[in-house]
């Protein structure tokens, strides 16, 4: 069964940092494309961030590019995503999911129960 | 980046209704597009990907079409488990986007 399990949300304060986790099991990791997805409370989903399977292609939104930091360690299976000079506007559970191939399309076929952030003094 | 934009924003219905969701893209994005359902406090969950294939698993009272920028969602006898809120995404781009949500609601 596949599974993506993320950690490490929780309260900050503005301008200060935190790190997001997601432990990924039942698949072959190192062969998928992984995503970072945030939601602000009452808002919709936002993209965040985007790694290849190998970690050598990585993309941001402008909202996070600067910084927000997307990594893996496909040895651990896990995906990462360290977040400094967080601002309010961050606060928002981070969901992590897997990005697949398939009919000629992609899209995410698999997400975790995703993690709170929360930027407040 | 491209741009998705979904209406209606919310939309009252009642079990059995046949509903009709759209979403439109700034720009051609072929069949690239993903539809998810999202519960309060939930994940969200693929429906339809590649604009019209349906996930495994998911009712077939579930549809997609459309392709090009011009694309719908239709759920064609609404049950009571499908009041939730509904999302497109273009995967076009790699910097993949969303468009804003409709809340589907009992009427």
């Amino acid at each position: 069964e596949v599974q993506l399990v993320e950690s490490g949300g929780g309260l900050v304060q503005p301008g200060g940092s935190l790190r997001l986790s997601c432990a990924a099991s039942g698949f072959t990791f190192s062969s998928y494309e992984m995503n970072w997805v945030r939601q602000a409370p009452g808002k919709g989903l936002e993209w965040v961030s985007y790694i290849s399977s190998s970690g050598s292609t990585i993309y941001y939104a402008d909202s996070v590019k600067g910084r927000f930091t997307i990594s893996r360690d496909n040895a651990k299976n896990s995906l990462y995503l360290q977040m400094n000079s967080l601002r309010a506007e961050d606060t928002a559970v981070y969901y992590c999911a897997r990005l697949y191939y398939g009919s000629g399309s992609y899209y995410f076929d698999y997400w975790g129960q995703g993690t709170l952030v929360t930027v407040s003094s | 980046d491209i741009q998705m934009t979904q209406s209606p924003s919310s939309l009252s219905a009642s079990v059995g209704d046949r509903v009709t969701i759209t979403c439109r893209a700034s720009q051609s994005i072929s069949s690239y597009l993903n539809w998810y359902q999202q519960k309060p406090g939930k994940a969200p969950k693929l429906l339809i990907y590649a604009a019209s294939s349906l996930q495994s698993g998911v009712p077939s009272r579930f549809s997609g079409s459309g392709s090009g920028t011009d694309f719908t969602l239709t759920i064609s006898s609404l049950q009571p488990e499908d009041f939730a809120t509904y999302y497109c995404q273009q995967s076009y781009s790699t910097r993949n986007t969303f468009g804003q949500g409709t809340k589907l609601e009992i009427k």
